[in-house]
């Protein structure tokens, strides 16, 4: 695609609710990253994949955060027994490397309500 | 402790005069230097990067590195009113063969008053 892709959009979740995200960067691009965006604040970073694995977690709030991208591709980021302090905007990007200097994408991000 | 500082602003001027953003950052070992505009609602998109010291040119757009005083800047000449949006600092740290993410800025909204 030409870019990347997230969905849904928006998700409402009551507490306590699991959600799955999904992201579908652009193809090509080994290096995939989640950033979670609060209202008035900068993305902060969650977690990093190359290919298909987890090189770094370290952003994740917490066990209740949990992302795979098992076949290199897709990536899916899931929140189980969300909480409304889960709220925010996350976004996924993509990252195209050439000649040690890098791109990073920004797909749409998925707006979630915790209520 | 935030890596990455910004002003919040907003930061106001006039159409036509010539907008100043601003971002210190503290890891001395980064070595890529990001700004992304975010209109309300949308997702960041990359307007410049830069590498080295000195400035670095595209079209409206100048960024200005000095990394012995850890600084960064975006200087945006002729401003329009569609360049009212938040603009975010981002650093990155990237080390050999590794995925080091980028660490943002709290962004700084910028009004571009015609």
């Amino acid at each position: 695609g030409a870019g990347v892709s997230q969905s849904p959009r928006y998700k409402v979740a009551k507490r306590g609710q699991d959600v799955a995200l999904r992201c579908d960067p652009i193809s090509g691009h080994v290096s995939l990253f989640w950033y979670q965006q609060a209202l008035g604040q900068g993305p902060e970073f969650l977690t990093y994949f190359q290919n298909e694995a987890q090189l770094d977690k370290s952003g994740l709030p917490s066990d209740r955060f949990f992302a795979e991208r098992p076949e290199g591709s897709v990536s899916t980021l899931k929140i189980q027994r969300t909480q409304q302090e889960d709220s925010a905007v996350y976004l996924c990007a993509s990252r195209q490397m050439w000649g040690g200097r890098e791109t990073q994408y920004f797909g749409p991000g998925t707006r979630l309500l915790v209520l | 402790q935030k890596e990455v500082e910004q002003n919040s602003g907003p930061l106001s001027v006039p159409e036509g005069a010539i907008a100043s953003l601003n971002c210190t950052y503290s890891d001395r070992g980064s070595q890529s230097f990001f700004w992304y505009r975010q209109y309300s609602g949308k997702s960041p998109e990359l307007i410049m990067s830069i590498y080295s010291n000195g400035d670095k040119e595209d079209g409206r757009f100048t960024a200005q590195l000095n990394k012995a005083s850890q600084y960064v800047s975006l200087l945006i000449r002729d401003s329009q009113p569609s360049d009212s949006a938040t603009y975010l600092c981002a650093v990155n740290s990237m080390n050999n063969n590794a995925g080091n993410m980028l660490t943002f800025g709290g962004g700084t909204r910028l009004m571009v008053k015609p």
